[in-house]
């Protein structure tokens, strides 16, 4: 299995609260995702990195931000959460040049707006 | 953008039955990957099988195989001799040009029960 550690697992906060989610992963690859997973929806990409200190936006990037100071870790954090925001979030990593360039991702967290 | 869809929101097979996922997508490019991804209640996201774009022979692994028809843009997934263990939540998934970032865009899922 890939070594990706999410961290919190499981957290439940109230609205307009700062909420970080780390993403540690121990595989030396240069790509690394966030992504939600919403029933309906299925896994949509908020923000992604391609090296230390290179994001670029998703498709639903709109109250997130994220950052990369070092290969081994991404952040995602909701600077004043809101309720829409309540979802599982998915980390993934891919190498750089892989001939398929597939993803390996984390266990989820499950982060709940009250 | 690449849209990938998935019609069936749910799909019931009996136990040793073969049963046929559908996923349909919608891009301009002519080289890409596609994926079909299995969550299982767990919440895993585990790689089933994979396609290459270019090539035309259809991606089998074990008892899971694909249909790719890459003019009527089409990438289903056959589960042959189903099991319990079969019954998770599946996603297709689109890999554009690397130099994009390979991001994968997601249907919006399938989820499969698997009956005795």
């Amino acid at each position: 299995d890939a070594g990706i550690t999410q961290s919190p697992r499981h957290k439940v906060t109230e609205t307009g609260t700062p909420v970080t989610l780390r993403c540690h992963q121990t595989e030396n690859h240069r790509y690394m995702y966030w992504y939600r997973q919403d029933p309906g929806h299925g896994l949509r990409l908020i923000h992604y990195s391609y090296g230390v200190k290179d994001t670029d936006k998703g498709e639903v990037s709109d109250g997130y931000s994220v950052s990369r100071s070092k290969t081994e870790d991404f952040l995602l954090t909701l600077e004043s959460a809101t309720s829409s925001q309540t979802s599982v979030y998915f980390c993934a990593i891919s190498e750089a040049a892989g001939v398929f360039g597939e993803l390996f991702f984390g266990e989820g967290s499950r982060l709940t707006v009250l | 953008a690449q849209t990938v869809t998935q019609s069936q929101p749910e799909m019931s097979v009996q136990e040793a039955e073969t049963v046929t996922l559908s996923c349909t997508y919608d891009t301009s490019e002519s080289d890409y990957y596609l994926f079909w991804y299995k969550q299982p209640p767990s919440r895993q996201m585990i790689l089933v099988i994979r396609q290459e774009a270019y090539k035309q022979q259809n991606a089998t692994e074990n008892r899971f195989s694909v249909n790719f028809q890459k003019a009527a843009k089409s990438f289903s997934l056959k589960i042959s001799d189903s099991q319990l263990g079969d019954a998770a939540m599946y996603f297709c998934a689109y890999r554009s040009d690397p130099r994009g970032g390979n991001k994968l865009t997601f249907g919006t899922g399938t989820q499969l029960k698997v009956e005795l």
